[in-house]
């Protein structure tokens, strides 16, 4: 069963502009992961935070995470057409090592040149 | 440094049939995680292994199973073949006290 419930399920935007994505979630995480998947193919991991850290950054990307609410947001700054791609977040479990990963059905988001 | 691979790309396989699908980890990940991803439903766990061994399931019936290889490898195995089996099947490796996991590019299984 899904954990993760992205938010929206798709966005369009033009490129240069950006874009936010949010991921809800049911139960404690020890971390929450962000994935790009282009087209079909495998998952780029792009960004892991623990649960006792607020804010990452990384490159264009921007992670948020706030556990009282039991959500995260992706921000990519000055959006670019090879953005194209679904995102997916991921929780892991609070057990330790690791713990398989709960993955959200994604957000689909198009940069239109 | 070489990601994980998969093969084959593509199968295709008639409803009834076994299917094998292969996954070779990133060198030094001992952990590799089976993913099913079908259409509109997201990505479903499948099976964990770590260090030749089981660690975990998801709901998938026992027709899915699999095994880890000394060399850490790995295979999955779907007998009894149903259409609903068709989907990309994504392995994913990592180190075994990590929570990031590597991806490969996936075995797209269609059973007609």
């Amino acid at each position: 069963s899904q954990q993760g419930e992205e938010d929206p399920q798709a966005l369009s935007i033009q490129e240069g502009e950006n874009a936010t994505m949010n991921c809800s979630y049911k139960t404690s995480i020890n971390n929450l992961q962000w994935y790009r998947q282009n087209s079909g193919r495998g998952l780029v991991h792009l960004i892991l935070i623990r649960s006792n850290e607020r804010e990452k950054h990384s490159g264009r990307l921007r992670v948020t995470l706030d556990t009282s609410k039991k959500s995260s947001s992706l921000l990519i700054t000055a959006s670019r057409a090879a953005d194209t791609a679904s995102y997916f977040c991921a929780t892991g479990g609070t057990q330790g090592g690791s713990e398989k990963l709960v993955f959200g059905k994604g957000t689909k988001l198009t940069v239109n040149p | 440094e070489a990601g994980v691979t998969q093969s084959p790309t593509h199968l295709i396989k008639t409803r009834g049939q076994q299917a094998t699908l292969r996954c070779s980890p990133i060198s030094g990940h001992t952990s590799v995680y089976w993913y099913q991803q079908a259409l509109g439903l997201g990505l479903q766990f499948l099976l964990w292994y770590d260090e030749g061994e089981e660690r975990n399931r998801g709901n998938f019936p026992p027709r899915f199973s699999g095994r880890q290889f000394p060399n850490y490898s790995s295979e999955l195995n779907v007998n009894a073949l149903e259409l609903e089996d068709s989907a990309l099947y994504l392995c994913a490796s990592s180190f075994s006290d990590s929570y990031e996991q590597y991806f490969g590019p996936g075995t797209r299984l269609t059973v007609t």
